[in-house]
C-alpha cells in the first residue's frame, strides 16, 4: 500500500495565487520529508525539505508546513508563477529508503 | 561538477532483447537507487544498494537485475522477462547512513517495440 498519500492529483492556479499540495503518512519512523519538482522529461530536483521536529520551513516562495500529530505535511507555493508549472512529489525517508507520493501536476495560468 | 549521469537519454530496443542502462555518480554517495516512472505516475522503486557489492529488491524488481561493483556505478539491466519495459528510468543516490536527501539523474527513456 502507498506509504505516502498525496493530493490533489492535479491543480490549476492563477498567476499570483497560492498553490497548496498535501501529503499524509502513517509510519512514525520517517525522519525526513523532502519535496521534489519535476519538469517533463527531466529528473526530479530537490525543492525543499523538513525534519519532523520543525513545524514550518520557508525558502523564498516555497513553504513546508508540518503537523507531526496529524502525520501530515504540505507544500505552499506563494505568488505562483507560470514557471512553477511542473509535477511535485512529496517524499518521506526511513533510514536509506525513500517513499514517494503519487505526484501533483501543477498548472499555473498566466 | 558533482552529480549523477545517466546514459543514454533515449534508448530503443526490440522486444526480447536485454538492455543495460548506465548510472554513474561522483558525489561519493554510498546508496544508489533505480526507479521507474510511467506517464502521469509516481516513482516506483526497482532496486537499491546501500553499499558496494550489496543490493536489495524494491517494489517492482521482477524482470530487472543490477550490480554494484564500484561505489560510483549502479547499472540496471532490463531483461526480456520484463513484460512492459517501456518507461522513464531514474537513477538516484543518497549519502547513506540514513543521512541527507536523494539526488536524481536526468533519466533514460526506454522504448521497447
Amino acid at each position: 500500500q502507498q506509504q505516502v498519500k498525496q493530493s490533489p492529483q492535479s491543480l490549476i492556479v492563477q498567476k499570483g495565487g497560492i498553490s497548496i499540495i498535501n501529503c499524509a503518512y502513517e509510519n512514525t519512523a520517517f525522519d525526513y520529508f523532502p519535496w521534489y519538482q519535476q519538469f517533463p522529461g527531466k529528473g526530479p530536483a530537490l525543492l525543499i525539505a523538513i525534519r519532523p521536529d520543525v513545524s514550518e520551513k520557508k525558502e523564498g516562495r516555497f513553504t513546508i508546513s508540518f503537523n507531526k500529530s496529524a502525520k501530515q505535511f504540505s507544500l505552499h507555493i506563494m505568488d505562483s508563477q507560470p514557471g512553477d508549472s511542473a509535477t511535485y512529489f512529496c517524499a518521506a525517508r526511513n533510514f536509506n529508503k525513500f517513499y514517494f507520493g503519487s505526484g501533483t501536476k501543477l498548472n499555473v495560468k498566466p | 561538477d558533482g552529480g549523477i549521469t545517466q546514459s543514454p537519454k533515449y534508448l530503443f530496443r526490440k522486444e526480447g532483447q536485454n538492455v543495460t542502462l548506465s548510472c554513474e555518480q561522483n558525489l561519493n554517495h554510498d546508496a544508489m537507487y533505480w526507479y521507474r516512472q510511467d506517464p502521469g505516475q509516481g516513482l516506483r522503486l526497482i532496486y537499491y544498494s546501500q553499499i558496494v557489492n550489496d543490493f536489495q529488491k524494491g517494489d517492482i524488481a521482477e524482470g530487472y537485475s543490477v550490480s554494484r561493483e564500484k561505489k560510483e556505478s549502479f547499472p540496471l539491466t532490463v531483461t526480456s522477462a520484463q513484460k512492459n519495459p517501456t518507461a522513464f528510468y531514474l537513477c538516484a543516490s543518497n549519502p547513506g547512513q540514513g543521512l541527507g536527501e536523494q539526488y536524481f539523474g536526468p533519466g533514460t527513456r526506454l522504448t521497447v517495440t
